[in-house]
Formats: structure tokens, sequence, C-alpha cells
């Protein structure tokens, strides 16, 4: 069970948009830690998407974006492509565990 | 730009110790402004944070509670690189192993290496 709950799995068409969740508590996100998104395409190692709640690295689409509120994070895709298509993780810092901690996993699926 | 390159067996005997090594370009591992890390990946803990190494005048590192009687990850100045060992492993130990780097100033991990699938079995 990990500590940041995201949905199993989300899906869209092409050119269409999806939100992914990312739901925390007050020792995490909630305490006022940033949510930070990575994109893991099928066997490659995560790579960093969104860092801040809604900050995009150079070279990350502005069709990513992210925002906060409370103790939960989102991360919006429009326009999806079918590259697109993978494993999305938020991750924030928890003062109660002292640790990083990482959402389940949520996994897209571009019909 | 910082680059990571992991080396190491992708398979380990139970009750052995599991090593890898992560080679860094573009930055030292006796950097002041970042810590360097080691991120597990498996379908049953999902991705878990193992623990970090870091310089700030001196060497200090860090270990997450479920490993730390077990782990120790060391910084080689001769070779830019640090290691990961991780003693008395087990199958649940079996996990995609990923180094990370992670800015003083920063929240996040980014650069990750490309990853290493160690697998537990006789």
């Amino acid at each position: 069970q990990s500590v940041l709950t995201q949905p199993p799995s989300v899906s869209g068409a092409p050119g269409q948009r999806v939100t992914i969740s990312c739901t925390g508590s007050s020792s995490n996100i909630g305490a006022g830690h940033d949510a930070q998104w990575y994109q893991q395409l099928p066997g490659t190692a995560p790579k960093l998407l969104i860092y801040d709640n809604s900050n995009r690295p150079s070279g990350v689409p502005d069709r990513f974006s992210g925002s906060k509120s409370g103790t939960s994070a989102s991360l919006a895709i429009t326009g999806l492509q079918a590259e697109d298509e993978g494993d999305y993780y938020c991750q924030s810092f928890d003062s109660s565990l002292t640790t990083w901690v990482f959402g389940g996993g949520t996994k897209l699926t571009v019909l | 730009q910082v680059q990571l390159h992991q080396s190491g067996p992708g398979l380990v005997k139970p009750s052995q110790t599991l090593s890898l090594t992560c080679t860094i370009s573009g930055d030292s591992v006796s950097s002041n402004s970042a810590t360097w890390n080691w991120i597990r990946q498996s379908p049953s803990r999902g991705l878990e944070w193992l623990g970090r190494t870091y310089y700030r005048s001196q060497w200090y590192d860090d270990y997450a509670v479920s490993v730390k009687d077990r782990i120790s990850i060391i910084p080689d100045t001769s070779k830019n690189h640090f290691s990961l060992q991780l003693n008395s492993v087990t199958p649940e130990d079996t996990a995609l192993y990923y180094c990370a780097m992670y800015g003083a100033s920063s929240n996040w991990f980014d650069p990750w290496g490309q990853g290493t699938l160690v697998i537990v079995s006789s």
C-alpha cells in the first residue's frame, strides 16, 4: 500500500485530455511538501516530468501540467499522443516517515 | 548534463550480498549540491527509496527503515561512483534497482540510472 494513492489506470483517445490524481495526507503533500511527477515509458527508467507541483523541466511539452490542492496533486495531459502511453508516478516527502514517498503508479493507455 | 550509469550482477543467491555501482558523469560524487540515492521498484512494493550518500564537508548517509540493518551506500571519489551493498538478501529483494541524483536545493530525483534488474534466486 503506497503512501500516495493514485488510480491504477486511466485511458483516453488520441487528442483527448486525461488527469491523474495523487492523494496524500497531512504529513506529506498536505504538510506543504511539493509533488513531483515521473513518466516511465516501457522498459525505461522513470523520467522527471513535473517538479515542485507545476513546473516542467526543459524539454517537457506544455501538454503536461501539474497542480496541487490541499493534500492532493494532479497531473493533466492534453492532446494525448500514442507515445504518452506508459506509467506515471507522483512523489513527495513524508515528514512522519522522514522518507521520500511515491505513488503506486497509474498506467496510461492511449486508445 | 549529469548522467548515471549502473553496473553489477543481475542474479544474487539468497543470504548473499547484492552489490551495484553507479558511475557519475557530468558531476562529482563529492558535490556539495547533490545527494546520491538508490531506489528500487517491484510489483509488491512499488517505488521504494532505499538510501543516500552525500558530502557536506564530511560524508553522510541515510537509509530507509525497512533496510537500514542490511544496507550500505559507499562513495568512491577516485572512481566518481557510489555503490549499493544490501546484505542477507531474500527473494523479496528481487527488484529493479535505480540510482538517482537529488539536488541540494531541489525536491526531485533527476536524472536516474538506466536500472538493473536483480533477481534473488538459488
